[in-house]
């Protein structure tokens, strides 16, 4: 069974400053991870990937995750927060090489983002 | 290009009544996914549909039912509802079934039973 940890419910940050939104990980094999974001009374919107490659992915809205295979963890990064970015994260995984292909995803419980002024 | 539109986007229904979803997918998607998402249980997956046949299925009772049709829309549809089923469902679009293609959210729809 695939799992997602975001062990912070809420992480608060003051504008201009770095952000963090943490990540951890469980699944047999090699995983897909996305990031989402959730607006109130919106859907999710997709922030970014890790398929393959390059261990540190670059996403919309300046976003970025570094992916660790060792610490199973994807870190969700933003150099410079805005107060714009206060939303709901969620981070997801998916197996590799599922029977049929298929495009079901475990979500992490999701981390609150509150940048103020 | 338009994306995922799910309706109704609010409704309320009674105990024991029946509620159908509708979510219309970006176009040229194939694969729609349903999740529900609540206070309690977060975000969890409901079924995925692909060329109209059942690709996945989540940890829901036969209550919850779906399908897809030729044009790759989809409805789902909830039975003999309880208070528990008060929650957003989440439609979701992708291209293809293959495992690393992201999945598109549509807005929801905000189900209430009293």
């Amino acid at each position: 069974a695939q799992s997602v940890a975001q062990p912070e419910d809420q992480v608060n940050v003051a504008e201009g400053n770095p952000l963090t939104v943490k990540c951890t990980y469980s699944v047999s094999g090699n995983p897909y991870l996305f990031w989402y974001v959730q607006y109130p009374n919106r859907g999710l919107q997709f922030l970014l990937k890790y398929i393959t490659g390059d261990n540190l992915v670059k996403g919309s809205y300046g976003f970025e995750a570094e992916f660790n295979k060792s610490q199973t963890s994807f870190h969700l990064k933003k150099p410079s927060a805005l107060v714009s970015d206060s939303a709901l994260y969620f981070c997801a995984v998916r197996a590799r090489g599922l029977t049929g292909g298929g495009n079901k995803l475990t979500f992490g419980t999701g981390t609150q983002l509150k940048v103020e002024l | 290009k338009a994306g995922v539109t799910q309706t109704p986007r609010y409704l309320i229904k009674t105990r024991g009544q029946q509620v159908t979803l509708s979510c219309s997918p970006i176009s040229g998607h194939r694969s729609v996914s349903w999740y529900q998402q609540t206070p309690g249980q977060g975000l969890q997956f409901l079924f995925e549909y692909f060329s109209e046949t059942q690709r996945n299925k989540g940890n829901f009772p036969g209550r919850f039912s779906g399908r897809q049709f030729s044009n790759s829309r989809s409805e789902m549809n909830v039975s003999t509802l309880e208070l528990g089923d008060s929650a957003l469902y989440l439609c979701a679009s992708s291209l293809s079934l293959a495992s690393g293609s992201e999945q598109y959210f549509g807005p929801g729809t905000r189900l209430t039973v009293t």
